[in-house]
């Protein structure tokens, strides 16, 4: 069973720029798995940042970007603020109807 | 602005059946999938599965490790859809998420969540 892998936390200083990722542990991801990024806060709702790979989802600020980083999905987040602060899940499709999360990433601000 | 929230019982005994609703309100239900997703506390989120309404009728892909448990159902004339996830243990604990999604577009609205808790 193939697993989406993210980095399990990271931080970043206010003002500077963090680049979280999104993999396989067996093969590479593309643009044909249409991965998609979501923001947590603590104690809220998730809500869509980034899908189909780059395309901002409507009021998400162009601070956050999505691309393709070698075999994994990527998302940027430049001139990070403290209400940054937050879990970040990608999903990817996995075909057949299928999506799957990853594990998400906990981003400090500090 | 289409808005969801989730209803049902915060609390099921192990081994019952786990129900709960969206109502769906400020925009169509047509074309669109209706999704369930669940956090247990402290952990990721996990995709439950969808439902895919094309405003005739609704085909259903669910996640393997649950779809022998699970059944999501729509209602159209409430703008409601449902989840049941059967014969449920502490592991199915959960805030449970509905959520929207649109061709090329996973989830573009979510509800705010409900705690469900499944203990005796």
């Amino acid at each position: 069973q193939t697993v989406v892998t993210q980095e399990p936390s990271f931080s970043v200083s206010p003002g500077g720029t963090v680049t979280l990722t999104c993999g396989l542990s067996s093969g590479s991801v593309s643009t044909n798995y249409y991965p998609s990024w979501y923001q947590q806060p603590p104690g809220q709702a998730p809500r869509t940042l980034i899908y189909t790979t780059n395309t901002r989802s409507s009021g998400v600020p162009d601070r956050f970007s999505g691309s393709i980083l070698g075999n994994k999905a990527a998302l940027t987040i430049t001139g990070a603020q403290a209400d940054d602060e937050s879990d970040y899940y990608c999903v990817l499709y996995m075909g057949s109807g299928l999506w799957v999360f990853g594990g998400g990433t906990k981003l400090t601000v500090l | 602005q289409v808005q969801l929230q989730e209803s049902g019982p915060g609390l099921v005994k192990p081994s019952e059946t786990l129900s709960l609703t969206c109502t769906v309100s400020g925009g169509s239900i047509s074309n669109y999938y209706w999704i369930w997703i669940r956090q247990p506390p402290g952990k990721g989120l996990e995709w439950i599965g969808y439902l895919y309404y094309s405003g005739s009728s609704g085909s259903t892909n669910y996640n393997p490790s649950l779809k022998t448990r699970v059944t999501i159902s729509m209602d159209t004339s409430k703008n409601q859809f449902s989840l049941q996830l059967v014969s449920v243990t502490a592991a199915d604990t959960a805030v449970y998420y509905c959520a929207r999604g649109r061709p090329g577009v996973p989830i573009d609205y979510w509800g705010q969540g409900t705690l469900v808790t499944v203990s005796s």
